[in-house]
């Protein structure tokens, strides 16, 4: 069964770091793309960023919102992705979910299947 | 970037009804859109991709149309279980952009 962890989560102060983990099992992880997306209090889903495999040149991209804060890396030997938030600010506090991107050529990606989340909250 | 809109953002129905969704883009995004499902405190759940085509598993009484602008998520009969908020996404570029949401109220 393929399933996706995250952890590392937690409360942080405007201008602090953070770093997430996802680790996977039950598929071969380097062979897919690693996406994270979270999710506001009460609100809908937003894309924060993807880092291809290596099938697919091992580039990233992110969501204008992230860019410069936020970096996503992967440890392909030990399952992990990792998204490391720096800079944290109020509004960056969410649920944040990993997920495998699937593809076909010509596409894009769609997600699944999704981890259960893990909560930051960035307060003072 | 390519903006999704759902509607309706929240709908009232009863066990057995038909019940269907709507999600416009922007600008043409082909095929490429999924269909999620989620309930409260859980992940989202994936239902449909490519506009129509099921995911394993998920029950036949879900399906999906469209192409281009205008995409449908149909449940043909609703069950308790689908009482949930449902998203698109496109995936024809970068960013990825998921619609505001549908939330199925039971009626």
């Amino acid at each position: 069964e393929v399933q996706l962890e995250e952890s590392g989560g937690g409360l942080v102060q405007p201008g602090g770091s953070l770093r997430l983990s996802c680790t996977g099992s039950g598929f071969t992880f380097g062979d897919y793309a690693m996406t994270w997306v979270r999710q506001a209090p009460g609100k809908g889903l937003e894309w924060v960023g993807l880092f291809r495999s290596r099938l697919y040149g091992g580039t990233i991209e992110y969501a204008a919102s992230v860019k410069g804060r936020f970096t996503i890396s992967r440890d392909n030997s030990n399952s992990i992705a990792y998204l490391q938030m720096n800079s944290l600010k109020t509004e960056d506090t969410a649920m944040y979910y990993c997920s495998r991107g699937l593809t076909v050529p010509g596409a894009k990606y769609w997600l699944d299947p999704w981890g259960q989340g893990t909560l930051v909250t960035v307060s003072s | 970037d390519i903006q999704m809109t759902q509607s309706p953002p929240t709908l009232s129905a009863s066990v057995g009804d038909r019940v269907t969704i709507t999600c416009r883009a922007s600008q043409s995004i082909s095929s490429w859109l999924a269909w999620y499902q989620q309930k409260p405190g859980k992940a989202p759940k994936l239902l449909i991709y490519q506009a129509s085509n099921l995911e394993s598993g998920v029950p036949s009484r879900f399906s999906g149309s469209g192409s281009g602008t205008e995409f449908t998520l149909t449940i043909s009969s609703l069950q308790p279980d689908d009482f949930a908020t449902y998203y698109c996404q496109h995936y024809s570029s970068f960013p990825l952009t998921f619609g505001g949401g549908t939330k199925v109220e039971i009626k």
